[in-house]
């Protein structure tokens, strides 16, 4: 457990469904983060929010929606997907600074695997 | 664009021996470097973060270099065990604050008993 915690763990949809995956952490943090991580592709920073600003990858479709209510939980929301969005998404926390201070070291959680059918 | 690069793409080595694995980057200006381990299925295991203004840093017996101006990071792993074995990921941070993390495909090492 790395104080990161996902739910669910692995999610079957239809591309006309609507879920959310849930990502919380107490670790103190006040940047969370959503990362995608298909077969063979490197991973992809899908969504940033940092001191409640949300910093966003142009490239992520509509169909991804993130939500962040406050510093220890966000979400994203998922509506009409596609079979190509399968993938692990992973989710992530840090506390920004500077210097040595252990700022910046991001902790993941153990990821949501999504297959869309 | 920010690209990493990590070669090889995998390793497979006895049980004790020394190794070094390899990230590249195109654009220096970068503000730390991150490597994770990633085990089968699991989320990313933070190891070694190396700021910009950093040679190198160590753990254990991990050791990170960086050389930012050429463009090279390398994860050198002392006597390696089986336990070693895992994806090790590369990944540059493009700004500052909140981590825009830019990884790289992954080394998958394994390490023969």
């Amino acid at each position: 457990e790395t104080g990161v915690t996902q739910t669910p763990r692995h999610l079957v949809m239809g591309m006309t469904n609507k879920k959310s995956l849930k990502c919380e952490q107490h670790l103190g943090h006040n940047a969370m983060y959503w990362y995608k991580q298909s077969a063979k592709k490197p991973l992809e920073l899908m969504f940033v929010y940092s001191l409640e600003e949300r910093v966003e990858n142009n490239s992520v479709p509509s169909r991804f929606s993130p939500e962040c209510p406050n510093s220890s939980h966000l979400f994203l929301h998922l509506h009409t997907l596609q079979p190509e969005d399968s993938a692990l998404y992973l989710c992530a926390s840090s506390k920004t600074g500077t210097g040595n201070s252990g700022a910046n070291v991001l902790t993941f959680g153990a990821g949501s695997r999504l297959t869309v059918l | 664009k920010q690209e990493v690069t990590q070669i090889p793409a995998a390793l497979s080595v006895p049980e004790g021996e020394n190794l070094v694995l390899n990230c590249s980057f195109t654009d220096s200006a970068i503000y730390n470097l991150q490597w994770f381990r990633q085990d089968p299925g699991k989320g990313l295991t933070s190891l070694l973060l190396i700021q910009s203004s950093q040679r190198e840093q160590t753990s254990g017996r991990l050791n990170a270099s960086l050389d930012k101006s050429s463009g090279r990071s390398t994860l050198y792993i002392a006597a390696s065990q089986p336990g070693d074995s895992a994806t090790y990921l590369c990944a540059v941070s493009i700004i500052q604050g909140a981590q825009k993390l830019v990884f790289g495909q992954g080394t998958r090492l394994t390490i023969n008993p």
